[in-house]
């Protein structure tokens, strides 16, 4: 089965400093892996995904993550925070079955910008 | 373009009282859908998910159903609320193009008292 890890329920940062969000999975099979943001009351806006191909992906709002299969990992950074950035941030990994596919995600990480 | 709406955005129910809430997809032909239930500080639960018309699938045991009346629509419902059944539900959908990316609605807050 697969699972996600995010590690660190709440982020704090300064804004224009790097975000580092950490995402840890397991799968039997190669992953397709997601990161999503949500903001406040409202549903989850894809940021970007890795399905084949290269490792380093870039998403939206200047996010980019990186797949590391040695790592089982799928961190997603941003060099400069925004106060904008503040939201939840969701790893997710996809599995098929039926036609259909799954997603399972983490359990989020709340990220603050300060000034 | 591709949208989905969810509706109501927030609702305040009593317990015992029956639920539905609505999901519909523009813009595409038998997508997936799929119904998703987000508890505060516990991540996003599957609840239910369609690859067709009248095709459900329950991830998890619960008070709650799931139909799909039409290709474009997707419905969550209770007969008797409880407690426990609140929480913030998102419905989501994925095309035949790319079924391993989802897209979400906006969600409805439901509080049941």
């Amino acid at each position: 089965a697969q699972s996600v890890t995010q590690l660190g329920s709440h982020v704090s940062v300064s804004e224009g400093a790097l975000v580092l969000l950490r995402c840890n999975y397991s799968s039997s099979v190669p992953p397709y892996l997601f990161w999503y943001v949500q903001y406040p009351n409202q549903g989850l806006q894809l940021l970007l995904k890795y399905t084949t191909g290269a490792t380093l992906v870039k998403g939206i709002n200047g996010f980019e993550a990186e797949f590391k299969k040695s790592e089982t990992s799928f961190h997603l950074t941003k060099p400069s925070a925004h106060m904008s950035d503040a939201a939840e941030y969701f790893c997710a990994v996809s599995t098929f079955t039926g036609g259909g596919n799954k997603l399972t995600f983490g359990t989020g990480t709340q990220l603050k910008v300060e000034l | 373009s591709q949208t989905i709406h969810q509706w109501p955005a927030t609702l305040v129910q009593p317990v015992g009282s029956p639920l539905s809430l609505e999901c519909t997809v523009e813009g595409t032909s038998n997508p997936n859908l799929y119904w998703y239930r987000q508890a505060a500080g516990r991540g996003l639960q599957l609840l239910f998910y369609s690859v067709g018309i009248g095709q459900i699938s329950s991830e998890v045991p619960q008070n709650l159903s799931a139909s799909r009346p039409q290709d474009r629509q997707f419905i969550l419902s209770s007969k008797k609320l409880l407690l426990s059944d609140s929480g913030f539900y998102l419905c989501a959908w994925s095309g035949s193009g790319e079924r391993n990316i989802q897209y979400f609605g906006a969600g409805t807050r439901l509080s049941v008292l």
